[in-house]
């Protein structure tokens, strides 16, 4: 399973475009990239899934480059309620997911 | 139902008391998974189902833990003589699909409190 690492902690203000990079040096063929957001006292909630180049839903965006090692989550504008745990995974269908430790976003007013 | 449940939500035991926490997954969802969260650290695998078999329980700390999911929905995760290191929230998730590949859904989880 290929291992991701993500910044600890970011803050940001309300308003702000919000760029989270996880990167995954190691990732396969077969691999996905999946982020998650968690909320305190609540379980991880799916935000969005990719595989190359760029998805879009109406929560965020996620960008991938080419050579697939690193990928960022956009949340644009982001407000209070954002704040939260963000988790990058990445592994192909069949797999387990693995959640390290995760990016606490604190949003300020 | 709406959404993954998860009962019950906190838990205290005695060490050396055995628990059981139960899950009820979205009707129609074929996969399982249980994980466990410590504090301030992400969840960690535990063991998947697809639907009554277990396909994986590598990720099970000791074999005092153990997993089951008789009729492929509601499973049932028991920690026998629990330990303090067994204190953390135990979260359980579905899927409509296996995997990686496809979204998981989680419950808001059980909070064990070993004493």
């Amino acid at each position: 399973l290929a291992k991701t690492t993500q910044p600890i902690s970011m803050d940001s203000y309300e308003g702000q475009e919000v760029n989270i990079t996880c990167s995954h040096n190691n990732i396969a063929t077969n691999d996905y990239i999946t982020w998650y957001q968690q909320f305190p006292s609540q379980g991880p909630r799916f935000i969005i899934q990719g595989y190359k180049t760029k998805v879009t839903n109406e929560v965020a965006s996620l960008f991938i480059p080419a050579d697939r090692k690193s990928s960022t989550l956009s949340l644009p504008r982001v407000s209070l309620s954002d704040t939260a745990v963000y988790y990058c995974l990445v592994g192909a269908y069949g797999q387990n997911f693995v959640f390290g430790p995760g990016t606490r976003l604190s949003v300020l007013p | 139902g709406a959404g993954v449940s998860q009962s019950p939500r906190y838990k205290v035991a005695k060490r050396g008391q055995d628990v059981a926490l139960r899950c009820d997954p979205i009707s129609g969802h074929v996969s399982l998974f249980w994980y466990q969260q410590a504090l301030g650290q992400g969840p960690e695998f535990l063991t998947y189902f697809q639907n009554e078999a277990q396909l994986d329980k590598s990720g099970l700390p000791s074999d005092r833990f153990f997993a089951e999911r008789p009729e492929g929905s509601v499973s049932t995760l028991k920690i026998q003589r629990t330990q303090q290191e067994d204190s953390a929230v135990y979260l359980c998730a579905s899927s409509l699909r296996l995997a990686a590949g496809y979204e998981q859904y989680f419950g808001p989880g059980t909070r064990l409190t070993v004493t």
